[in-house]
């Protein structure tokens, strides 16, 4: 069936290095991705959405590409911090399907002092 | 705390006995989802509810499931006949606004242990 997924389950950076996080989505007529970071024993939370017209979106120390060539998507961290070790999911919604969020299987990211 | 909230936290039960979970979502949401999370995976989408009304249910949610918004405030989820393979966490999102992509807001979840 059709899913979201990621390339890498876990990922180590040292602090203050930048942190890519990766994600290969398989149907095209997705419209909307967002991140979202999930702590230990917390509900997923927002960090950057993009829409299906745009190939990039910067936020605060993150930023978002989407490669609808090949169906990818990146999280892009600058100057990783202790604070961000956390798995990060990216999800996808279809047009007009009630905004239910498709989930992959998610990236955990651990930063190293 | 004006997020949204679940109750409970934790819920042990034993096989065969009947659960309940709560979920307030933030004030003023329209939409309410049901996602359930096992270990090392995505939340999956289980239904959602615009104000009062159940729009969609996914093939996850079996006979044994049953959710219910019924002032399209608060919301309850029901599992009658746990079976081990419901433990897992399940989480309640809130969102605003009747366009299919708005940004949702998750609680912090009801981690459900069957014996």
């Amino acid at each position: 069936g059709e899913s979201v997924g990621l390339h890498l389950p876990t990922l180590s950076v040292q602090e203050g290095d930048n942190s890519i996080i990766n994600c290969a989505y398989s149907n095209s007529a997705s419209d909307y991705f967002i991140w979202y970071k999930q702590e230990s024993g917390k509900g997923p939370q927002f960090i950057i959405d993009i829409r299906s017209n745009m190939d990039k979106r910067q936020g605060q120390r993150v930023t978002v590409l989407l490669n609808k060539t090949v169906k990818h998507l990146s999280l892009q961290i600058a100057a990783t911090q202790p604070g961000d070790s956390a798995v990060y999911f990216c999800a996808e919604i279809y047009y007009n399907q009630g905004g239910k969020l498709i989930f992959g299987q998610g990236t955990e990211l651990s930063v190293k002092p | 705390d004006t997020g949204v909230s679940q109750d409970p936290r934790h819920k042990i039960t034993k096989r065969g006995q009947n659960v309940t979970f709560r979920c307030d979502p933030i004030s003023e949401h329209n939409r309410l989802y049901w996602y359930r999370q096992t270990l090392g995976q995505g939340p999956e989408f289980l239904t959602y509810f615009q104000n009062e009304a159940q729009l969609e249910k996914s093939r996850l949610l079996s006979d044994r499931f049953s959710a219910e918004r019924p002032k399209g405030s608060f919301s309850t989820l029901e599992i009658q006949r746990t079976e081990q393979g419901d433990s897992a966490m399940y989480l309640c999102a809130s969102s605003l606004g009747e366009g299919w992509a708005s940004e949702q807001y998750f609680g912090p979840g009801t981690r459900l242990t069957v014996t």
